[in-house]
């Protein structure tokens, strides 16, 4: 069975500063990877993508990920955080033909 | 990029009514279409899986009775909340995919709150 964990519920950090958001992963095969961003009240933003290729992901607003298959991992990382940066973040996984299945996501907090 | 309506965005309904919620892909075909279901600060759950022409593909646990789905064309699925009481209510999302400028991305929509009195 595909699953998706997210070890954080929430993320603080200072706008300026680097931020990482974690996810690992389990799934027979190979995984499709994916970060979701969530605003309150509405629905998912697409952000970045894994399905092959480089392990480095490069995506919307600044935001990429690594793949790190030894460690079944998929990090959201964004060398800048800013204040508009704050929302409800989703890591997904999926193999070919099925649906996301989601972790239960983590909230990131920007200060200013 | 893709885009995905979903209407309406808020109903309040009483209990024992019926909900139809529209989703539609505006710029693709959309060979398939998700349901899922949010509750407060938590994460998405799939309802359903349906394809165009085909008969949804249910979770476990997800009554289909309960919660109709129909996918008559590649740009329209509709779930319908039959008889719909208090614990019916939550955040429901769809989201759909294709095989052209969306093969391997869900998009998704904006999701409908729904509050059952």
């Amino acid at each position: 069975a595909q699953s998706v964990a997210q070890p954080e519920d929430q993320v603080n950090v200072a706008e300026g500063n680097p931020l990482t958001v974690k996810c690992t992963y389990s799934v027979s095969g190979n995984p499709y990877l994916f970060w979701y961003v969530q605003y309150p009240n509405r629905g998912l933003q697409f952000l970045l993508k894994y399905i092959t290729g480089d392990n480095l992901v490069k995506g919307s607003y600044g935001f990429e990920a690594e793949f790190n298959k030894s460690q079944t991992s998929f990090h959201l990382k964004k060398p800048s955080a800013l204040v508009s940066d704050s929302a409800l973040y989703f890591c997904a996984v999926r193999q070919a033909g099925t649906a996301l299945i989601f972790g239960k996501g983590t909230t990131l907090s920007v200060s200013s | 990029g893709a885009v995905v309506s979903q209407h309406p965005s808020r109903v309040i309904c009483k209990s024992g009514t019926s909900v139809k919620i529209e989703c539609r892909s505006l710029d693709f075909q959309a060979t398939t279409m998700f349901w899922y279901r949010q509750f407060p600060k938590q994460s998405l759950m799939l309802m359903a899986t349906s394809n165009e022409g085909s008969k949804a593909t249910y979770e476990q646990g997800v009554e289909k009775d309960k919660f109709l789905i129909n996918h008559a064309s590649l740009t329209l699925s509709t779930l319908t909340v039959t008889s719909a009481h208090p614990e019916d209510s939550s955040f429901y999302i769809c989201s759909a995919s294709g095989q052209q400028i969306a093969k391997n991305i869900q998009y998704f929509g904006a999701g409908t709150r729904l509050s059952v009195l």
